[in-house]
């Protein structure tokens, strides 16, 4: 199975600072298709998880820009350009190249 | 509008059978592969089955093989997950999702126990 870690796994960050999540691979999520299946997904509190990124870098549909991914072979990371008190929660990233389709370990987002 | 609703989570004993539902609205469901996560209390999300939009594929996680069976209806939007021989390690809120997570269900709580 592809591993996926994640890093770091608590990010106590200050309302208004950027935050970043890296996450890497065991194998390159690169379809034979072409395409690079690595999202990012949200999970509030008590909440379902969220697709905040999919394809390593697109937006979903209602994602403040805020939020940017960005990355390539094995190693990827996710942005949040000024941390809102909505963003607490916990960040995974997930390939769904190979299957199983696997996620990281998560990363908690909490503030200061 | 919710996107995917899950039912039929409960307390089975272990050894016993379930069956999730999961009902799809608001998107062409049959133009999706769909998928089953779960995740278990206070981890991490675990993808536990796949299958392809006729349903003629199907893919299963280790852990759950010879076990745990998925299928779909897509004249009732609809996609189940049959889970027999349960263990205490099944133990979890499982989740049905578009492969890829755009749609996701609120989840159901299945709980394995004597």
């Amino acid at each position: 199975d592809v591993v996926m870690t994640q890093s770091p796994l608590s990010l106590p960050v200050t309302l208004g600072q950027p935050a970043s999540i890296s996450c890497r691979s065991s194998q390159s999520p690169v379809h034979s298709d072409g395409n690079t299946y690595l999202n990012w997904f949200q999970q509030r509190p008590g909440q379902s998880p969220r697709r905040l990124i999919y394809q390593v870098s697109n937006r979903d549909s209602g994602v403040p820009d805020r939020f940017s991914g960005s990355g390539s072979g094995t190693d990827f990371t996710l942005k949040i350009s000024r941390v809102e008190a909505e963003d607490v929660g916990v960040y995974y990233c997930m390939q769904s190249t190979h299957w199983p389709h696997t996620f990281g370990q998560g990363t908690k987002l909490d503030l200061k | 509008e919710v996107p995917l609703v899950e039912s039929g989570g409960g307390l089975v004993q272990p050894g016993g059978s379930l069956r999730l539902s999961c009902a799809a609205s608001g998107f062409t469901f049959s133009t999706y592969w769909m998928t089953w996560v779960r995740q278990a209390p206070g981890k991490g999300l675990e993808s536990v089955a796949n299958i392809v939009r006729d349903g003629s594929g199907k893919y299963y996680v280790d852990s759950v093989k010879g076990r745990f069976t998925v299928s779909r209806d897509n004249a009732k939007n609809s996609l189940y997950l049959q889970m027999t021989y349960l263990r205490a390690e099944d133990t979890a809120v499982y989740y049905c999702a578009t492969a890829g997570g755009r749609y996701w269900g609120q989840g159901t709580l299945v709980t394995v126990s004597s």
